[in-house]
């Protein structure tokens, strides 16, 4: 059954360092999401991207962050300088339409020190 | 704003002790919404999806209803491997593809 992949699977890191974390949707799908959930707290949507641009996106997301899809498979979410608030786990999610069922990766730890 | 409210915050139930999990939602207009089951550690796992006031689906133990103002999740019979967090999300009208997540029901069922 196809899946959504992301890696790393936990990624450390120091205050004001660039992360990319990566991420690999299901192959037949057109939109790809990002969202985070703070330890304890509720899945926050990120950002939505269609035909190679942001067609949604959060008040988290700021100009820290970017997405980019580089090839017919990779998607991707950089943070520009990291913060200690950035620690979370960042779920990738795809879907064939915009009103489809969103599949989720199994997240990327991220730890900011 | 939409929100969604999802209730108990925790469930403990013996094996086999049915019940049901709520999530009362406060939206512009609803899209479909949406549960799903989240193990520690893991993303959300995909579970049902409703569209309109009535509709029910169900899969094993799980059945899931859809009114105006809420949906129920209700487990029958549960067994210890379906404790789990169980997310509710909304995704609304016009065009909205993000989901609103609410803050989740950890249940758990011990043997």
């Amino acid at each position: 059954e196809p899946e959504v992949t992301q890696t790393p699977s936990h990624q450390v890191t120091q205050m004001g360092q660039e992360v990319i974390l990566r991420c690999v949707p299901i192959s037949n799908h057109l939109y790809f999401y990002w969202y985070r959930q703070i330890l304890g707290q509720k899945v926050e949507f990120l950002v939505s991207f269609y035909n190679n641009e942001i067609s949604e996106k959060s008040e988290i997301f700021d100009d820290q962050f970017s997405v980019e899809r580089p090839d017919g498979s990779n998607f991707t979410l950089k943070i520009r300088s990291t913060k200690l608030e950035d620690s979370a786990m960042y779920f990738c999610a795809s879907s064939w339409g915009g009103a489809d069922t969103q599949y989720f990766g199994p997240g990327t730890r991220l730890t900011v020190l | 704003e939409d929100q969604v409210t999802q209730s108990p915050e925790a469930l403990r139930l013996q094996e086999g002790e049915s019940s049901s999990l709520n999530c009362s939602y406060t939206v512009s207009g609803l899209r479909g919404l949406f549960w799903y089951r989240q193990d520690p550690g893991k993303g959300p796992e995909f579970l049902f999806t409703l569209y309109s006031a009535g509709e029910e689906k169900e899969k094993e133990r799980l059945k899931a209803t859809l009114t105006k103002k809420e949906s129920f999740l209700h487990i029958t019979a549960p067994k210890p491997e379906d404790s789990a967090t169980y997310l509710c999300a909304v995704q609304v009208r016009p065009f909205n593809s993000k989901l609103t997540f609410g803050k989740g029901i950890t249940l758990s069922v011990r043997p």
